[in-house]
């Protein structure tokens, strides 16, 4: 079936440490695995992507790791500042852009 | 370039009422899903419009139905409301021609079930 496990559920660390997020998928066949970030009371924005025939992708502070084999997929948040505290969604693609999602992972980020 | 626009933004209804919500896709796209996201969960595949059809459905009853208009457009109605549809349902919009490209998100629509 389609399912994506997120861990942890919640997540805090002091500024400047960093921050990673894991994401397990089921379907092999999903080949897109974007993660979004949802501030309170806003829409999910993309914040990085990663495509099944790539292994890792870094924009700045932020980075995404995939792992086919093992069907494992993480994103890496470095010097972490309070403006990066957020629910952060990681997704699995199947079908026609369909996304399934992870429960969200709560990160605070502590001055 | 105006993004994904939704109305409205807020509702509130009773139990077994019918409630439509509405969507317009970013400019240049034709391909609108919708998604569930329940109180501190995931945002859940409802289903997807393109050229005015459903293309894909998720695991959502009947009662949750949709449409597609010419502009790519797109309504998403819920009949008789249940208590657990209270919910933010968001709308996103990409491009169909292709199974790639990022997905856009509206604000959303916060249905509350009283």
């Amino acid at each position: 079936g389609e399912n994506v496990e997120q861990h942890p559920s919640t997540l805090s660390v002091q500024e400047g440490d960093s921050a990673v997020i894991k994401c397990t998928y089921s379907d092999s066949a999903s080949n897109y695995f974007p993660w979004y970030k949802q501030e309170l009371g806003k829409r999910p924005q993309l914040i990085i992507d990663i495509r099944s025939n790539v292994g890792e992708k870094k924009d700045q502070r932020i980075a995404v790791t995939l792992n086919k084999t093992a069907k494992h997929f993480s994103l890496h948040i470095t010097e972490t500042q309070p403006e990066d505290s957020a629910v952060y969604f990681c997704a699995a693609r199947r079908g026609y852009n369909k996304l399934i999602f992870g429960a969200g992972t709560r990160l605070a980020v502590h001055p | 370039d105006a993004g994904v626009t939704q109305s409205p933004t807020h509702l509130i209804k009773t139990r077994g009422q019918q409630v439509t919500l509405r969507c317009s896709p970013k400019s240049g796209h034709d391909t609108v899903s919708w998604y569930q996201q329940a109180l501190g969960q995931g945002p859940q595949f409802i289903f997807q419009y393109y050229e005015e059809e459903e293309r894909q459905r998720g695991n959502f009853p009947d009662r949750f139905s949709g449409h597609q208009y010419p502009n790519y457009s797109s309504e998403l109605n819920v009949n008789a409301l249940l208590l657990g549809d209270s919910a933010l349902y968001l709308c996103a919009s990409s491009f169909g021609g292709t199974n790639t490209g990022e997905l856009f998100f509206g604000e959303g629509s916060r249905l509350t079930v009283l």
